[in-house]
């Protein structure tokens, strides 16, 4: 059950597009459609952002998109605004009937 | 409104026990696949256990012999039964509710388990 691999931090400015990517292996990411991402804020409960790779839960704003190559899924945010600094983890099933994490980045919006 | 509360937590010594609850409200709770998420003071998200609808229950590594998860349909309730602690085990815990396997799309306010001597 090795944490899925992110980078520690990301930033960029108001209205830039960044990505943060999430590498696993055949036996997680790789092997499922089942990635999600999650937004936290310091002393909050994460919040989910997206969930099978791709998909959207009511409420979230269309700034955030997902996808996914191989053993990798990303997590793109377009327009960034401020609110979005906060820090992102992403999430796989994996193959042992487990779940598992990634590191989690810091996203800094300069 | 979907509701988690998250109860029980405290500081307990290495070795020692505590049973987390949590109480669900404003949903279908026999319906749900539930979770126990762990976050340690200023590091990353950990899944703990699972409980299905069902009654399919998995582990981490990590917890695995130590931990038991239930859940009581009749009450509302999840629970994570802790026995053997050790600091390691220090963290926020909180409960998260399937939307689908890996999305978690409501969670906890968390609670506190703190392992010290």
């Amino acid at each position: 059950q090795s944490a899925l691999t992110q980078p520690a931090s990301v930033s960029g400015s108001p209205g830039q597009s960044i990505t943060i990517s999430c590498t696993g292996t055949s036996s997680d990411v790789g092997g499922y459609n089942y990635v999600s991402w999650y937004q936290q804020h310091p002393g909050k409960a994460p919040k989910l952002m997206i969930y099978e790779v791709s998909n959207r839960p009511s409420g979230v704003s269309n700034r955030f998109s997902g996808s996914k190559s191989g053993n990798t899924a990303s997590l793109t945010i377009s327009g960034l605004q401020a609110e979005d600094e906060a820090d992102y983890y992403c999430s796989s099933y994996t193959s042992s009937s487990t779940w598992v994490f990634g590191g989690g980045t810091k996203l800094t919006v300069l | 409104e979907v509701q988690l509360v998250e109860s029980g937590g405290g500081l307990v010594q290495p070795g020692g026990s505590l049973r987390l609850s949590c109480a669900a409200s404003g949903f279908t709770f026999s319906s749900y696949e539930m979770n126990w998420v762990r976050q340690a003071p200023g590091k990353g998200l950990e899944w703990v256990s699972y409980i299905s609808s069902g009654g399919t229950i998995y582990y981490a590594d990590s917890v695995k012999g130590r931990f038991t998860i239930s859940r009581d349909n009749a009450k509302n309730s999840l629970y994570l039964q802790m026995n053997s602690l050790r600091a390691e085990d220090t963290a926020v815990y909180y409960c998260a509710r399937d939307l689908v396997p890996a999305a978690y799309d409501y969670w906890g306010q968390g609670t506190l388990v703190t392992v010290s001597s």
